[in-house]
C-alpha cells in the first residue's frame, strides 16, 4: 500500500526556519498537502496543491516539491507554531493516505 | 460559517456496534463529498472512508481496515452524515472526526484533500 514518510520529531528556535519533509513514491504524480494539528484541536489545512496557502494562513507557511519528496518549510518559527504537521496525498484509486506526522517543537 | 458537529461517541465492548452522526451547517451539505478522519490515542491521522454527493453518483469509498465492517451513509435533507461500525475491534478506538472533502481533477488526476473539519467524537472500544 501507499506510505507517506515524515521524520518524527523537528526541532528550531524562534525566528529560525523549520523545514518538515515528506516523502512517498507517488508524490511525483499527485499533489501533497498539509495540515497543522494543536493538541486537542482538529486538524488545519495549512498547505493544498504542494505549496498553496489558504485564506488566513500566514505567509511564513511555504510550501514546495522535488521528485518524490514535498517540503513544508515556516519560515520566521513562532511559539504558536509549535504543534503536529501531517502531509497527506492519495493513491491513484482515491484511497486516502496520511504521513505519520512531524511533531514540530520551538525550543 | 461552516459546522460540523459529531456526536454518537462513547463507549462499546469489542464485536459491538456504533453509529456516529455529523450534523453540517453553513454550505450546501447535498454538494459537498463527506469524508470520516479518525486519530487512535497519541497516534496519527487515518482517512477512513468518504461518501459523494448524490450528483456525483453518491457512492462510498473506505479505507482497509474498516472495508465491510464500517458503513458511511447521508441524509441530505438533514444535512448530516452517519458512520456506522459494526464488528468493532479494541484498535478501533479513536477519536473520529468529520470533514469536507475537496476533490478537483489536475491534469486528468483526481485529487483529494480536506478543508472542514469537525471537533471529533471520542469512540471507547474496551471490554
Amino acid at each position: 500500500s501507499y506510505e507517506l514518510t515524515q521524520p518524527p520529531s523537528v526541532s528550531v528556535s524562534p525566528g529560525q526556519t523549520a523545514r518538515i519533509t515528506c516523502s512517498g513514491d507517488a508524490l511525483p504524480k499527485q499533489y501533497a498537502y498539509w495540515y497543522q494539528q494543536k493538541p486537542g484541536q482538529a486538524p488545519v489545512l495549512v498547505i493544498y496543491k504542494d505549496s498553496e496557502r489558504p485564506s488566513g494562513i500566514p505567509e511564513r507557511f511555504s510550501g514546495s516539491s522535488s521528485g518524490t519528496t514535498v517540503t513544508l518549510t515556516i519560515s520566521g518559527v513562532q511559539a504558536e507554531d509549535e504543534a503536529d504537521y501531517y502531509c497527506q496525498s492519495a493513491d491513484s484509486s482515491g484511497i486516502v493516505v496520511f504521513g505519520g506526522g512531524t511533531k514540530l517543537t520551538v525550543l | 460559517e461552516v459546522q460540523l458537529v459529531e456526536s454518537g461517541g462513547g463507549l462499546v465492548k469489542p464485536g459491538g456496534s456504533l453509529r456516529l452522526s455529523c450534523a453540517a451547517s453553513g454550505f450546501t451539505f447535498s454538494n459537498a463529498w463527506m469524508s470520516w478522519v479518525r486519530q487512535a490515542p497519541g497516534k496519527g491521522l487515518e482517512w477512513v472512508g468518504r461518501i459523494k454527493s448524490k450528483t456525483d453518483g453518491g457512492t462510498t469509498d473506505y479505507a482497509a481496515p474498516v472495508k465491510g465492517r464500517f458503513t458511511i451513509s447521508r441524509d441530505d435533507s438533514k444535512n448530516t452524515l452517519y458512520l456506522q461500525m459494526n464488528s468493532l475491534k479494541t484498535e478501533d478506538t479513536a477519536v473520529y472526526y468529520c470533514t469536507t472533502e475537496i476533490v478537483v481533477v489536475v491534469a486528468a488526476t483526481p485529487e483529494y484533500y480536506f478543508d472542514y473539519w469537525g471537533q471529533g467524537t471520542l469512540v471507547t472500544v474496551s471490554s
